[in-house]
This record gives C-alpha cells, structure tokens and sequence, in this order.
C-alpha cells in the first residue's frame, strides 16, 4: 500500500525566503505525482504535475523535482511572499484511473 | 466555465439519516473522484469512476453508495450516516491531456 509522507508539518518563515518542502512516498510504481495548494476553508488547486517519466516541472516561482527510485519529490519555492501561505500537498497517482493518494501536508506561514 | 461545482457547501445530519452529495463538472472530463479529508488522516478516495456507468471503489467506500448518471455528474450518497462520517467531501476530475486533476470547493458534512 502507498504511504506518503510530507515533512515539515508546518514552517513559518520570514518573506523573501527561499525554501523547500519535502514529499516521500513508499511505492516506486507511480502514474504521477502532483502539487497541490489548499487554502483555509477551500477546495484544492493544481501547482504542478510530474509525470513518472519527468525529473522536475517549473511554474513561475515554483520547481518540483521527483527522484522515483528514492522515492521523493521536493517542491522549492523561490522568494516566498505572505500570498504564498497556505497548506502544499503532495499526491501521487497510480494506475491509467490516476487515483491519488495525499500526503499530510505542510502548512507554511510566510510572515511579512 | 465552472469547474467542479459540488452542492450543498455545508450540511448537518442526525445519525441515521440519508443524503446525497452531488458533483457536477461542466470540463468534458471522463474520470471523476470522491475524497474525504480528516484531520491528522489527510485526503482519502471513497470511490472512482472512469466513465458514465462505471465506479470502481477507494480506500475508504464503506457506508457509501456512489452514482455516475451521465459525464457530468457523480453523486456519494450516505444511506444511513454515521458521526465517523463527519468529515469534508471533496469531488474531483481528472484532465485527461495533462492528467491534472481538478476539485470542487468542498462539502463539510457533520453528523450528530
């Protein structure tokens, strides 16, 4: 059974930092792994999405790496800015019906 | 275009009653997801649905009944609700050209 893992639960950094959130995950054998970012009270939205054949994917600020054969995926965050506060998710697809299974999550409060 | 559009937001059942939740993708999109996400348990798939006629079951589908009536909408109904099915329902599509799966704002269910 997949298990993922996401390390730190919460971070609280100064604006203008750059940093990384940590995803593991226990099984090789991914369709997928997708960022998500979850505001208070809100529904999910997309960041980025690996496919298992990808090294990293780039979004403005944003940069995913996946390295399967350790089984982990990095999201960095460049320049972090107040906006950015939120709860990151890592998920990981499996099989062609892309069903995903969710990290915990990491809640970063970036503070102004 | 309205993405992934779920009624109601908010809902308060006794225990023991019936309900349906009802997701509705306006996207074209041909797999739909049901998740529910629990502190400290993350987001979990209750069930899975590939096409119009077909659903397939999740980690967690006991005591849920699931309904794909055409590509638009995948309903979750609660036959007989349970406090442990208080939770946050999340419904989700899947892109099929880019595999980004897109969700719906989100029902916060609690059952008494």
């Amino acid at each position: 059974k997949q298990e993922v893992t996401q390390i730190p639960a919460a971070l609280s950094v100064p604006e203008g930092e750059n940093l990384v959130l940590n995803c593991s995950f226990t099984d090789s054998a991914i369709y997928n792994l997708q960022w998500f970012r979850q505001d208070p009270g809100k529904g999910l939205t997309s960041l980025l999405l690996i496919q298992s054949s990808q090294r990293e994917q780039t979004s403005g600020r944003l940069n995913a790496s996946l390295d399967k054969s350790s089984g982990r995926s990095t999201l960095y965050i460049a320049a972090s800015q107040p906006g950015d506060s939120a709860t990151y998710l890592c998920a990981v697809g499996r099989g062609a019906g892309n069903m995903l299974t969710f990290g915990g999550g990491t809640r970063l409060m970036v503070k102004p | 275009n309205a993405g992934v559009t779920q009624t109601p937001k908010f809902q308060v059942l006794k225990t023991g009653q019936s309900m349906t939740l009802q997701c509705a993708q306006d996207m074209n999109h041909n797999s739909m997801y049901w998740y529910r996400q629990d502190p400290g348990m993350g987001l979990r798939l209750i069930y899975y649905s590939a096409s119009e006629g077909t659903t397939d079951k999740g980690e967690v589908p006991n005591g849920y009944n699931v309904s794909r009536l055409n590509k638009r909408e995948f309903s979750l109904r609660l036959e007989s609700a349970a406090p442990s099915q208080t939770s946050v329902y999340f419904c989700a599509s899947t892109d099929p050209r880019s595999d980004t799966q897109y969700f719906g704002p989100g029902t916060r269910l609690t059952v008494l």
